[in-house]
């Protein structure tokens, strides 16, 4: 069982559209949570992230962790073409290292 | 706003040449990394980096790679005998915090090996 895995899309949707991006996890060790957006030939952009279970929200974005399930969550309400990227889910048990999922390639049409 | 930058943006070398692959992390951040992105692939963990030594690596930093921080500012990878399947985006990041969370990435050197 692959450490973390997500869903590699790709993900079309039309402009205002609710996103939803997952990744799950086998590492239960895992603690850090974090949403990274990446352009096309471009390091990754820190999004968000998220300390163990629960929400957290910014903006658009919302963040969503369920440690009990090893499912996490990113939602983008009001969805715009200016968020046609790839989207990264990574995590960290806590020892200075992050283990990147495959990353959904989202295209959000006008 | 601060930010990581990485030079060269894109190196080619030969098979079995050595490259140096240079980061200037944000100023007041205290932990370094290296990560590395074949085409097409997950971003990949190699090497974090505190204190002047390293603090964790991964099964991908082998005796071929080596960091270091020569300076006050700089943050480098040295690849010693390339090999075609170094060929990649090789990524610098760093953070304020401990724990491996909030990392802040540069742009990405790409290194094709011939």
């Amino acid at each position: 069982q692959k450490e973390v895995e997500q869903d590699p899309g790709p993900l079309s949707v039309p402009e205002g559209a609710i996103v939803s991006l997952n990744c799950t996890y086998s590492n239960s060790a895992f603690q850090y949570f974090m949403w990274y957006r990446q352009y096309s030939r471009k390091g990754p952009e820190l999004l968000m992230y998220t300390y163990s279970s629960g929400n957290k929200e910014d903006g658009r974005f919302t963040a969503q962790v369920d440690k009990s399930s090893k499912y996490i969550s990113l939602f983008i309400r009001d969805s715009q073409p200016s968020d046609s990227a790839t989207y990264l889910c990574a995590m960290s048990a806590g020892h200075n290292d992050m283990r990147f999922g495959a990353g959904t390639r989202l295209t959000v049409k006008p | 706003e601060p930010e990581v930058t990485q030079t060269p943006s894109h190196q080619v070398t030969q098979m079995g040449q050595e490259v140096i692959l240079r980061c200037v992390p944000i100023s007041n951040h205290l932990y370094f990394y290296w990560y590395r992105q074949i085409l097409g692939q997950k971003v990949e963990f190699l090497v974090s980096f505190y204190n002047n030594e390293i603090s964790e690596k991964s099964e991908i930093f082998d005796d071929q790679f080596s960091v270091e921080r020569p300076d006050g500012s700089n943050f480098t990878l040295k690849i010693r005998s390339t090999k075609l399947e170094d060929s990649a985006m090789y990524f610098c990041a760093s953070t304020a915090t401990s724990g491996g969370r909030d990392q802040y990435f540069g742009p990405g050197t790409r290194l094709l090996v011939l």
